[in-house]
């Protein structure tokens, strides 16, 4: 079946527009995430969904960073007033079955590929 | 401190070596534990769970040891193909918290 899609894969634009980018998460994954990957570094968690809720929005960098989910499905991360910092892979990943507790297939985190954005 | 620490390397090994690297985690609420493994300019591809008896698959062997908060990776006989960043992973209960360390750079050679 079909994985996790992100669009735009590539994405440049200029300091201050604002940007919106997509997560199609797989089919019946319940939860959904967004993390953010600079250039050699590791993986900065940004925000978690739960169906449509937000539980752990704690991962925003500042309040130009904001992310909706509608249907339990697609979600958009908008990044209003671009900086150059903003720079970075955007990766989604959802999960069937967070939180189980245990070490099991449920709680493996399918990425997406990503969106590079590019802050001139 | 960082949650899950890693050491970045790289590791340069020669084909066929053993390697092995660790991660730490400071919160003791940890419960879950992964190992994720990142191509260059791909995205991170679940390599294997961390069981607390150890688990292996094949060449890979990981190992928790919850007393000293710190899972590690070993790799037998590597390949060319295993060159990649190596990424430790732990959750907490909360399924929100899932937090990757910042990965190890594995690099084999001829």
């Amino acid at each position: 079946g079909a994985g996790v899609s992100q669009s735009p894969s590539n994405k440049v634009t200029e300091k201050g527009k604002d940007v919106e980018l997509r997560c199609d998460p797989i089919s019946g994954h319940t939860a959904l995430y967004w993390y953010r990957q600079s250039l050699g570094q590791g993986l900065e968690f940004l925000i978690y969904f739960q169906g449509n809720s937000a539980p752990d929005k704690s991962g925003l960098p500042s309040d130009r960073f904001s992310a909706e989910r509608t249907g339990g499905s697609v979600s958009t991360l908008t990044i209003q007033r671009t900086q150059q910092e903003d720079s970075a892979v955007y990766l989604c990943a959802s999960i069937q079955f967070p939180g189980q507790g245990l070490s099991s297939s449920y709680n493996e985190q399918f990425f997406g590929p990503g969106t590079r954005l590019t802050v001139l | 401190r960082k949650e899950v620490e890693q050491d970045p390397g790289p590791f340069n090994v020669p084909e066929g070596a053993t390697v092995a690297f660790n991660c730490t985690y400071s919160n003791s609420a940890s419960q879950s534990f992964f190992w994720y493994r990142q191509d260059c300019r791909k995205e991170p591809k679940l390599l294997m769970s961390v069981y607390s008896s150890g688990n292996e698959d094949g060449r890979f062997t990981a190992q928790l040891n919850r007393a000293s908060q710190y899972i590690s990776l070993l790799i037998r006989d590597s390949k060319l193909s295993d060159s990649a960043t190596y990424l430790c992973v732990v959750e907490r209960s909360s399924a929100s918290k899932i937090i990757f360390g910042s990965g190890t750079r594995l690099s084999i050679r001829p």
